[in-house]
């Protein structure tokens, strides 16, 4: 069974850098059929799909965050990570790491999900 | 980015009927050279993350009910509950995987009547 489990710090001063990791279970993010991707859902609104990494390096992110974003893997923790920066309020949310399809794009399993509230 | 509109907005369903939800994407996400639309669906509980229900618009996920189901080609498309069960109360999200960024409907939040 695929998990995943994010862990980070759950407050984040505005300006300062989110850095959050992702710990895989049961897959490996070497494995060449999936992206391993972060999205975040501000409190109480919808999905915002922020990039993915693949396990060549290749990443791939959303236009309107890519000159603050960073998605980096550490193969040999089994994990993947997110560095967010130069953060406001705006980016307070709940961030989900999740495994993504080659194609299908499907998404599919999700971690849990950890809030990331900015503030100073 | 494609733009996704989910309507309603919310919905509220007596146990045992059926509930529709409605998908427009703002451009096509049917690959014609495919045949495949590129489009998903998500179920979301509260205090839990999406559930993938749906994949290439009308594939039921394993283990997902067969209660539910998704149908529509291009730009339109729906997600069927045959026979609203409690557990289906959820926020319902429409996924557009055509192309990159992938955007998400902005959510339909179904409820018992």
């Amino acid at each position: 069974q695929v998990q995943l489990q994010e862990s980070g710090p759950g407050l984040v001063k505005p300006s300062e850098t989110l850095s959050l990791t992702c710990t895989v279970s049961g897959d490996s993010v070497r494995s060449s059929s999936y992206y391993w991707t972060w999205i975040r859902q501000p409190p109480g609104k919808g999905l915002e799909w922020i990039g993915y990494i693949y396990y060549s390096g290749s990443t791939n992110y959303k236009p309107s965050l890519q000159s603050r974003v960073t998605i980096s893997v550490d193969m040999s923790k089994n994990q993947f990570s997110l560095k967010l920066a130069s953060v406001t309020a705006a980016d307070t949310a709940v961030y989900y790491c999740a495994r993504e399809g080659l194609m299908p794009r499907r998404i599919d399993p999700w971690g849990q999900g950890t809030l990331v509230t900015v503030s100073s | 980015d494609i733009v996704m509109t989910q309507s309603p907005d919310s919905l509220a369903v007596s146990l045992g009927e059926r509930a529709t939800i409605n998908c427009k994407s703002s451009q096509t996400v049917l690959y014609t050279s495919k045949n495949e639309n590129y489009l998903a669906w998500y179920q979301q509980k509260p205090g839990q993350p999406p559930k993938l229900l749906i994949y290439w618009a009308s594939t039921r996920e394993s283990g997902v009910p067969d209660r539910f189901s998704g149908s529509g080609s291009g730009t339109d498309f729906t997600l069927s509950i045959s026979s609203l069960q409690a557990e289906d109360v959820a926020v319902y999200y429409c996924q557009q995987y055509y192309s990159t960024p992938i955007t998400f409907g902005q959510g339909t939040r179904l409820e018992i009547k």
